[in-house]
């Protein structure tokens, strides 16, 4: 079975800090996807980046990049000069090429304070 | 841009009743998933649509049913409602059953009383 943990519950940092939200996971499989969304209080789903497993460089996006170690099956998010608007519940989660669902991590709250 | 639509946003039922949450993918998204997520929880995989089939089944009670229709939207039926089924479902479109790109619906928050 594949499975996505997430051992960090909450995290806190201040403004203009940098965090690093950690995600480790489970497969045998080899064609997957890795994704981390945010969930802000509106409870929207937003995508905030995507990587794909047969890729080595990590994925960047603006402020957010990833960490990813596929022989460690680790996939960190790491969110540089943080903003207030980045306060939200952060979930990783794992897409398995053929198996037509996404697996979602318990999440980690993230509170940034001004 | 369209973006995948879901209704209604909020829904409030008594136990043992019926509902119906909708979900209007993006256009040209074939495939749809249904999510549940309760309280404090991560979302849980329902039920998966690939050109109105059946593609995957996740954790979905027998009362619920899904289908999706020639429009390619899809619906989600709840029968004999539990104080349990209290969760926000998401409705998920993606451009086919091998892309790995999900859009999420902003949800619909059901809450049985």
């Amino acid at each position: 079975a594949q499975t996505v943990t997430q051992s960090q519950p909450e995290m806190s940092v201040q403004e203009a800090e940098t965090v690093t939200l950690s995600c480790t996971y489970d497969t045998s499989e080899s064609n997957y996807y890795l994704f981390w969304y945010k969930q802000p209080p509106s409870r929207q789903m937003i995508l905030v980046i995507r990587q794909e497993a047969y890729k080595q460089q990590n994925a960047t996006e603006n402020r957010f990049s990833v960490n990813f170690q596929k022989a460690a099956k680790s996939f960190s998010l790491k969110i540089s000069d943080s903003q207030l608007g980045d306060t939200a519940m952060y979930f990783c989660a794992f897409y398995i090429q053929g198996a037509q669902k996404l697996v979602f991590g318990q999440g980690t709250r993230l509170t940034i304070n001004p | 841009a369209a973006g995948v639509i879901q209704s209604p946003r909020h829904l409030i039922k008594e136990k043992r009743e019926t509902a119906t949450l909708k979900c209007y993918p993006i256009p040209r998204h074939d495939t749809v998933y249904w999510y549940q997520q309760g309280p404090g929880q991560d979302p849980q995989f329902l039920i998966s649509f690939y050109e109105k089939m059946q593609s995957d089944k996740g954790s979905i009670p027998d009362r619920f049913s899904a289908q999706q229709f020639s429009d390619y939207h899809s619906e989600l039926n709840m029968s004999s409602l539990e104080l349990g089924d209290s969760a926000l479902y998401f409705c998920a479109s993606s451009l086919s059953q091998v892309d790995e790109k999900l859009f999420f619906g902003s949800g619909t928050q059901l809450s049985v009383l």
